[in-house]
């Protein structure tokens, strides 16, 4: 059972334009909401994040809203460049028994901007 | 700072040989480990954490097995690989309050 849905799954953005990427989950118990972006080859970096307790975080050109009684987050990358083209997964997190958190990932983004 | 070393890169083994892929982080004490596996339009997945030397916990049954020997080594190990383990893994650490993750590069292994 998913329960971090990502849509779209893939996504062509103009240079200079807003991309855009959602996110749904279903377990309540997630308290922390991070995005990651990631490069051919290479492992996820966090990219920006939020806790359900703030509505909207924005840090440069990126953006996250979080509507927590709809159970929806997104991310906006505003201004887009090329070089912004990757994947981009978002996750929800959750702490384990016994200690350690778990993140559930989405099924990630693939975001290509276009000159 | 801390950092994160997974290796190797990429690794090619053939069905029923062993496998172990290691990972070390520095720069910090105590931290919490966890190794993924990242399949082709399925995002991450959880294999297993481990908040303590000798403490692991696995998410999925599965081929594989994980150790923690030292506070901040992990090693995730096959006795008899199969063609359906093969896929990019991911090695991972996070403080004692969770929060950020922090991901190794990877390691591609493929079984033939």
């Amino acid at each position: 059972q998913q329960q971090v849905k990502q849509s779209p799954q893939s996504l062509i953005v103009q240079k200079g334009g807003i991309s855009i990427i959602n996110c749904a989950y279903e377990n309540t118990a997630f308290d922390y909401f991070p995005w990651y972006q990631q490069f051919p080859g290479k492992g996820p970096a966090l990219l920006i994040a939020i806790r359900p307790d703030v509505s909207e975080k924005k840090e440069g050109r990126f953006t996250i809203s979080f509507n927590k009684s709809a159970k929806q987050f997104s991310l906006h990358i505003m201004d887009s460049q090329p070089g912004d083209s990757a994947t981009y997964f978002c996750a929800a997190s959750r702490e384990l028994t016994g200690g350690g958190n778990k993140l559930t990932f989405g099924t990630g983004t693939q975001l290509k901007v276009e000159l | 700072s801390q950092t994160i070393h997974q290796w190797p890169a990429t690794l090619v083994q053939p069905v029923g040989s062993p496998l172990s892929l290691e990972c070390t982080v520095e720069g910090t004490s105590n931290p919490n480990l966890y190794w993924y596996r990242q399949a082709a339009g399925r995002g991450l997945q959880l294999l297993f954490y481990s908040v303590g030397i000798g403490q692991i916990s696995s998410e999925v049954p599965q081929n594989l097995s994980a150790s923690r020997p030292q506070d901040r080594q992990f090693i995730l190990s096959s006795k008899k690989l199969l063609l359906s383990d093969s896929g990019f893994y991911l090695c991972a650490w996070t403080d004692r309050g969770g929060g950020e993750a922090f991901f190794g590069q990877g390691t591609r292994l493929t079984v033939v």
